[in-house]
């Protein structure tokens, strides 16, 4: 799978929107993007994913840029409970031990009041 | 609808002990996984199963560590002769099939403390 580079931390203030990046250059056409989050004590929450085009749904937004070469998880008005460690992880459709989920070091979001 | 549930969500044994962890998944699941994380690491892949059957056991640390599943739902994850080594959170996921489209979605974990 390829590897993703993320920032180690972030701040947003509460109610503003939170744009968190992620590169993944070696990304491969097969490829899709994840993002999961980990409250601190709790398990890895799903957020979102996606092949090319960008998506959405009730938790964030997922901007996938044209090269596929980086992308941006939006939490569009951030709260407290955001705050919570975020990985950006690149999975391959199929074959291999793709069923492996494997998390790098991830952003530390901080959402501040 | 549930999602995975984990039990106990705490579990202190004394090293040598054996524990079983439960895990229940979503309804309708065929896949379910069994990952851990010690404090301040990433996941470590322990097993899969597909339905009942587990294709991939490579990620088990010893042969003191098993699991089941039985009619294509509940899993336990049982660990003999604990060693402290073994603290860490036992986390369980599952998703609809195995794939990379196929998104998997964890449980909160047992937290296992060895004595």
């Amino acid at each position: 799978d390829a590897k993703t580079t993320q920032p180690p931390s972030m701040d947003c203030a509460e109610g503003r929107a939170a744009n968190l990046p992620c590169n993944h250059s070696t990304i491969s056409g097969n490829e899709y993007v994840y993002w999961y989050r980990q409250i601190h004590s709790q398990g890895p929450q799903y957020i979102i994913h996606g092949l090319k085009n960008n998506e959405t749904n009730e938790m964030a937004s997922l901007i996938i840029t044209e090269d596929r070469k980086s992308s941006t998880l939006i939490l569009p008005h951030a709260t407290l409970r955001d705050t919570a460690v975020y990985y950006c992880i690149v999975r391959v459709e199929s074959g291999g031990s793709n069923y492996k989920l494997t998390f790098g070091k991830g952003t530390l979001l901080t959402v501040n009041p | 609808g549930a999602g995975v549930s984990q039990s106990p969500s705490n579990k202190v044994t004394e090293k040598g002990k054996d524990v079983e962890l439960r895990c229940d998944p979503i309804s309708g699941h065929t896949a379910l996984y069994w990952y851990r994380q010690s404090l301040g690491q990433g996941l470590e892949f322990l097993i899969y199963f597909q339905g009942n059957s587990a294709p991939d056991k490579s990620g088990l640390p010893s042969d003191r560590f098993s699991a089941e599943r039985t009619g294509g739902s509940v899993s336990t994850l049982t660990i003999q002769r604990t060693q402290q080594e073994d603290s860490a959170v036992y986390l369980c996921a599952s998703s609809l099939a195995v794939g990379a489209g196929k998104t998997q979605y964890f449980g909160p974990g047992t937290r296992l403390l060895v004595l």
